[in-house]
């Protein structure tokens, strides 16, 4: 079975730290994402990989950044939290391919203070 | 543009009966569709997808979906709701660069017992 490892379930913050959400995956999928989920807004794309050190912005990347620096890894990153941005976050992976589903974690439920 | 569209956000069904969940999608070409479930606290499961041939497709859990072109649906059914089906289901379409998927904002679903 496919295992997408979120470092934490749970995590609370204060306004202005930096933040890092680690995602590891065990199938040698090319792509990762990241998403953050709201109650009536669905899943929004934060960011995506398809490979070792690229990345490209989705739909909602103001105020992240991410880091994949290695095949199995990515990174999330909060430059300088907010309290806007308190959610839940989900990560995903998957094979390359037009066709292949995500794979997701458990989700890290994120406060800012 | 590509969307999709959840048309209702909650549901209560009573256990035993049985279940039609909604998803109407907009796409320029073929599209690949995906239903996905999530469990409270949980990540997002994949229950079943479609990418060609056979428009009716059998998913875990009992579940299955018709694809339906002329309607722009993918609609996921079970003849016999169980409690544990309660969650949140959400539908998805690709495929997009880079292995991206467009989500719904996802429905609701309780189950009476």
């Amino acid at each position: 079975d496919v295992k997408v490892t979120q470092s934490s379930r749970y995590l609370v913050k204060r306004t202005g730290e930096k933040v890092f959400l680690e995602c590891v995956q065990d199938m040698d999928h090319e792509n990762m994402f990241w998403y953050r989920q709201d109650p009536g807004l669905g899943l929004r794309l934060i960011y995506f990989s398809y490979d070792v050190k690229m990345k490209e912005k989705g739909d909602i990347p103001e105020g992240y950044s991410v880091s994949r620096e290695k095949k199995e890894r990515f990174s999330l990153i909060l430059e300088s939290a907010s309290t806007n941005q308190t959610s839940m976050y989900l990560c995903a992976s998957s094979f390359a391919g037009l066709n292949q589903p995500q794979h997701f974690g458990d989700g890290t439920r994120l406060s800012i203070l | 543009a590509q969307s999709v569209t959840q048309p209702d956000i909650h549901i209560t069904v009573s256990e035993g009966a049985s279940l039609e969940l909604r998803c109407n999608y907009s796409y320029g070409a073929t599209p690949y569709l995906f239903w996905y479930v999530q469990s409270p606290g949980q990540g997002l499961q994949l229950l079943l997808k479609y990418f060609s041939g056979d428009t009716l497709v059998q998913g875990i859990k009992g579940f299955e979906a018709e694809f339906k072109r002329s309607q722009s649906s993918f609609n996921l059914r079970k003849p016999s709701v169980h409690w544990s089906d309660a969650a949140e289901y959400f539908c998805a379409v690709g495929p997009n660069q880079g292995g991206k998927l467009i989500f719904g904002q996802g429905t609701e679903l309780s189950v009476k017992p």
